[in-house]
């Protein structure tokens, strides 16, 4: 059964740094790209960042750019943001995706004073 | 970047009724367009995926069609369990997703 599970979110202050982690199980990670979307409080669903299947291409939402980093370790299994110099607009629940059907539950990151 | 034009922004229906949402890429999409469904507080749940071709378990009430910019997504015999919100995403080049339809039930 394929598994995607977040962690890693929470209250962040204005500026400060947060990194979420994805472990993925029950397919082999190493052969499939993975992206991050989020959804702002009573918002839609929004791209953030995509990663190839062995991290040698990455690409991001203009918004983020220079700020959010997305990597991955095929050996442990698990995607990586990591995000800095946190806004209140960064507010959301962050899934990751394979980008099809399978999804995480998602963990919601709070950007706050 | 590919934007995706969705309507309408909300839908309201009776049970047993047919409803059809609609998304608009701003380019050429080469039908690679999927569907997500997503109630309350749980992750999206993908419907059908490049244009028409449902997911495994997804209801056949549900379907799927279009080609080139513009494509659709239709429910007949809307049932009380579809009320939920629904996106359009394009896979062709990165992820864009629709602004999303919220489907309620007079």
């Amino acid at each position: 059964e394929v598994q995607l599970v977040e962690s890693g979110g929470g209250l962040v202050q204005p500026g400060r740094s947060m990194k979420l982690s994805c472990a993925a199980s029950g397919f082999t990670f190493s052969n499939y790209g993975m992206a991050w979307v989020r959804q702002a409080p009573t918002k839609g669903l929004e791209w953030v960042a995509t990663i190839s299947y062995d991290g040698s291409s990455t690409y991001y939402r203009d918004s983020v750019k220079g700020r959010f980093t997305i990597s991955r370790d095929n050996a442990k299994s698990t995607l990586y943001l990591q995000m800095n110099s946190l806004r209140s607009e960064d507010t959301a629940t962050y899934y990751c995706t394979r980008g099809d059907r399978y999804w995480g539950q998602g963990v919601m990151v709070t950007v706050s004073s | 970047d590919i934007q995706m034009t969705q309507s309408p922004p909300s839908l309201s229906a009776s049970l047993g009724d047919k409803v059809t949402i609609t998304c608009q890429a701003s380019q050429n999409i080469n039908k690679y367009i999927a569907w997500y469904q997503q109630k309350p507080g749980k992750a999206p749940r993908q419907l059908i995926r490049y244009t028409s071709t449902l997911v495994s378990g997804t209801p056949s009430r549900f379907s799927g069609s279009g080609s080139g910019r513009d494509y659709s997504f239709s429910i007949s015999n809307v049932e009380s369990e579809d009320i939920a919100s629904y996106y359009c995403l394009q896979y062709d080049n990165l992820l864009t997703f629709g602004s999303g339809t919220k489907l309620e039930i007079k």
